[in-house]
């Protein structure tokens, strides 16, 4: 079968550190993608991870781990617009999985 | 700019009506894809695309029908809507089978009384 996880909800505070998990059980897989998406607007495009480690792109980072079925997205220095939804997805060949999403909450 | 644009954000619609819903994209792609989004089940893939006039159910493709018959252009028809599809409905594109970056569109929110 097909399965992404990842938490439903997490909170944090301003200048923070927040890791937000997700694994994944797919049949064919090509890389892992995150996806911001603030309430009421598109998804859009954070990180793509192809191979394993981690990828770092200003405040946010990206892990991976092709063999756990794994992967992780780090927000440093949290701010306020950083509250939204974000969306991990298995890139499966032919289209992308989604899991549900992890709403994050980003306190003063 | 890259651009995926879909024809109404909001739509209210009666039950047994038919309903069209546009996307048009300006990015040469060949993969388009529908999906609808829901609280607490994320998103959903309806219906994708490889190719003009190439259509591929995706995991809950029951009560819609595609269509492409431009590159640029990827339509989602609920051939008579019903209550269960009241739903955010976005659609996506991408240029390669198998690599890419998706490319959303804005969604189109739509109520079925």
């Amino acid at each position: 079968g097909q399965n992404i996880d990842q938490p439903t909800e997490m909170t944090a505070t301003e200048g923070a550190i927040v890791q937000i998990n997700c694994t994944y059980q797919t049949s064919g897989f090509n890389g892992l993608f995150w996806y911001q998406q603030h309430a009421g607007e598109a998804p859009t495009f954070l990180s793509y991870n192809v191979l394993d480690g981690l990828e770092e792109k200003g405040r946010f980072s990206s892990f991976l781990s092709r063999s756990k079925g794994y992967s992780y997205l780090l927000l440093k220095e949290l701010q306020m617009k950083d509250s939204a939804s974000y969306l991990c997805a298995a890139d499966n060949t032919d289209k992308l999985i989604f899991g549900t999403g992890t709403k994050l909450q980003v306190f003063p | 700019d890259v651009k995926v644009t879909q024809s109404s954000r909001y739509l209210v619609k009666r039950t047994g009506e038919k309903v069209f819903l546009e996307c048009v994209q300006d990015m040469d792609h060949e993969n388009m894809f529908w999906y609808r989004q829901d609280p607490g089940l994320g998103l959903r893939l309806i219906y994708f695309s490889y190719d003009v006039k190439m259509k591929e159910k995706g995991d809950i493709p029951e009560g819609y029908s595609v269509s492409r018959e431009k590159k640029e252009r990827f339509s989602l028809i609920l051939e008579s809507a019903s209550t269960n599809q009241t739903s955010m409905y976005l659609c996506a594109s991408r240029h390669a089978r198998d690599t890419g970056e998706l490319f959303f569109g804005e969604g189109s929110r739509l109520t079925v009384l």
